[in-house]
C-alpha cells in the first residue's frame, strides 16, 4: 500500500515571495506518479503539477515547479512570486498503475494562505 | 472542451433515503474515478471503473453502496439506506487511455451530500 504525508497542515507566504510545501510518500515500487492538485474554496480539486518517476528532471508549471528527490522519497512544491489567487487547500497524491488499476493516493492537505 | 461534470452539485437526504450521484467524463476519457472527502480530510479512493466494468472497488464499503458506468450514460454511484456518516463530498474523475495505461485524472466539481 502506498501512503502519502503533509506534515504541515497550514502555511503561509506573503504576496511575490516563495513559499514550499512538503511532501513524503511510501512505495515499494519503482513505476509510479506523483501529483500536486490544488482545491481552493470552490472545492474543485485542480491539477497543478505531474510527476513520472522514471524522470530524473524535475517538473516545472510556470510558477509552480518541484523538488523530486526519489531516494529519499520526497516530493516538495515550490510556488514562486505567490499571488492572491495561489491560497488554497494543496493536495500531493501518488498513483502506482500495478494490478491495472490507477487509484490515487492522497495526503491531508496544507492549507496555503497569501498575505496581501 | 467540456470538463467533468458531476450533478447534482448538492443533495439533501434524510437517514434511509437513496443517494444517487452522476458523474460525466470528459470527452475521450474512458476511465471513471470515484473518491470521498470527509471534512478536513484528503480524498479517499472509492471505485474505478471502465465502460460496463469495475475494475478496482477495494475502498468502497461492502455494505450499501453501488457504482455503475453503461455503456450509454454517466456513471452513477448510488448509497442506499444513507446514514449521517455517508455526508461527505463526493468526487469523480476521469482519463483517458495511452497506450502504457492510463493518463492524468481530471476531476469534477463535487457533489456535497448531506444527510439529515
Amino acid at each position: 500500500a502506498q501512503t502519502v504525508t503533509q506534515s504541515q497542515p497550514e502555511m503561509s507566504v506573503q504576496e511575490a515571495e516563495t513559499v514550499t510545501l512538503s511532501c513524503t510518500y511510501d512505495t515499494s515500487e519503482s513505476d509510479y506518479y506523483l501529483f500536486w492538485y490544488k482545491q481552493p474554496p470552490s472545492r474543485q480539486m485542480i491539477l497543478v503539477i505531474r510527476q513520472e518517476a522514471y524522470k530524473q528532471q524535475n517538473a516545472t508549471e510556470n510558477r509552480f515547479s518541484v523538488n523530486f528527490q526519489k531516494a529519499a522519497k520526497s516530493f516538495s512544491l515550490k510556488i514562486s512570486d505567490s499571488q492572491l489567487g495561489d491560497a488554497a487547500m494543496y493536495f500531493c497524491a501518488s498513483e502506482y498503475s500495478g494490478a491495472g488499476s490507477y487509484q490515487l493516493t492522497f495526503g491531508k492537505g496544507t492549507k496555503l494562505s497569501v498575505i496581501p | 472542451n467540456a470538463g467533468v461534470m458531476q450533478n447534482p452539485r448538492h443533495l439533501v437526504r434524510r437517514r434511509g433515503q437513496e443517494a444517487r450521484l452522476r458523474c460525466s467524463p470528459m470527452k475521450g476519457h474512458s476511465h471513471v474515478y470515484w473518491y470521498r472527502q470527509l471534512p478536513e480530510e484528503g480524498l479517499k479512493f472509492m471505485v474505478y471503473l471502465q465502460k460496463e466494468n469495475i475494475i478496482d472497488e477495494s475502498g468502497m464499503p461492502k455494505e450499501r453502496f453501488s457504482a455503475e458506468f453503461p455503456k450509454e450514460g454517466p456513471s452513477i454511484l448510488r448509497i442506499q439506506q444513507v446514514v449521517r456518516g455517508d455526508s461527505a463530498a463526493y468526487f469523480c474523475a476521469s482519463s483517458r487511455s495511452t497506450g502504457e495505461g492510463t493518463d492524468t485524472q481530471y476531476f469534477g466539481p463535487g457533489t456535497r451530500l448531506t444527510v439529515l
